[in-house]
C-alpha cells in the first residue's frame, strides 16, 4: 500500500509567493526525505529530516515533522519560476532498511 | 553525495526483446536500490541489490523479469526482460552510504516500448 500521500497534488503560484506541501505516512519512520523532479529527469535530493527532530532548514527550504500526526510540511520561500518542479516525500520506515516509499507528489508551477 | 550515471539515458524497444540499464558510482556505497516511475506517477521500488549475492525483490516484482547484479561496491545493472508496452517506464537507481542517512538518485534511464 501507498505510504505517503501528499497534498496538494498541484499548486501554482506566483513568482515571489510561498509554497507549501503536505505529506502524511502511516507507519514509523527514521527519517523523511524530500526530493525534488524537474520533467521526468532525476531526482534531486532537497533534505533529509529524521524522526527526532521537529524543523530543518535549509536555504530557502523549511521541513517539518510531526511524528505524532505522521505528516511533514515543506515550504519554500520567495518562490521562482526555477522552483518549477514535481516534489516528492519518501519515507525510510524503521523496518524497511533504507528501502524508501515515495508519495504521489505536488506539482508545483511558479509563474513569473 | 556522489555523482551517480546511468547508461542508456533513454531508449525505444521492441516489445518481447530485453534491455539492460548500468548504475555507476564514482564511490563504494554500502547500499543501491532500483525503482521504477510509471508516466505521471511516483517511484516505486523494485529491488534492493545485494552486493555478492542475489537482490530482494518488492512485493509485485520477480527475479525473472527484473534480473539484476551488483558485482561491486560501484556498480549493479537492472534488465527489463520479455518487454511489453507496460514496461514503458523511466528506471532510477540510488545509493546510500548508510542507514538512516541521505539516498541520492541516478539521472533514471527513460524506456519506451513500442
Amino acid at each position: 500500500s501507498q505510504q505517503g500521500e501528499e497534498d496538494p497534488q498541484a499548486l501554482s503560484i506566483q513568482e515571489g509567493e510561498n509554497a507549501t506541501m503536505n505529506c502524511s505516512y502511516k507507519t514509523s519512520i527514521n527519517n523523511l526525505q524530500w526530493y525534488r523532479q524537474n520533467s521526468g529527469r532525476g531526482l534531486v535530493h532537497l533534505i533529509l529530516i529524521r524522526s527526532n527532530e521537529r524543523e530543518k532548514h535549509s536555504g530557502r527550504l523549511r521541513v517539518t515533522l510531526d511524528t505524532s500526526k505522521k505528516s511533514s510540511s515543506l515550504l519554500i520561500t520567495a518562490s521562482r519560476a526555477a522552483d518549477t518542479a514535481s516534489y516528492f516525500c519518501a519515507t525510510d520506515a524503521e523496518t524497511s532498511g533504507s528501502r524508501l516509499t515515495f508519495g504521489e507528489g505536488t506539482q508545483l508551477t511558479v509563474n513569473p | 553525495s556522489a555523482v551517480i550515471s546511468q547508461k542508456p539515458s533513454r531508449d525505444i524497444c521492441q516489445r518481447g526483446t530485453s534491455l539492460t540499464i548500468q548504475c555507476q558510482v564514482d564511490s563504494q556505497v554500502t547500499m543501491m536500490f532500483w525503482y521504477r516511475q510509471q508516466p505521471g506517477q511516483s517511484l516505486t521500488l523494485i529491488a534492493t541489490a545485494n552486493q555478492g549475492s542475489e537482490a530482494t525483490y518488492e512485493s509485485g516484482f520477480v527475479i525473472d523479469k527484473f534480473p539484476i547484479s551488483r558485482p561491486n561496491l560501484t556498480f549493479s545493472t537492472l534488465t527489463v526482460s520479455n518487454m511489453s508496452p507496460e514496461d514503458s517506464s523511466i528506471y532510477l537507481c540510488s545509493v546510500a552510504w548508510t542507514a538512516n542517512y541521505e539516498q541520492y538518485f541516478g539521472p533514471g534511464t527513460r524506456l519506451t516500448v513500442t
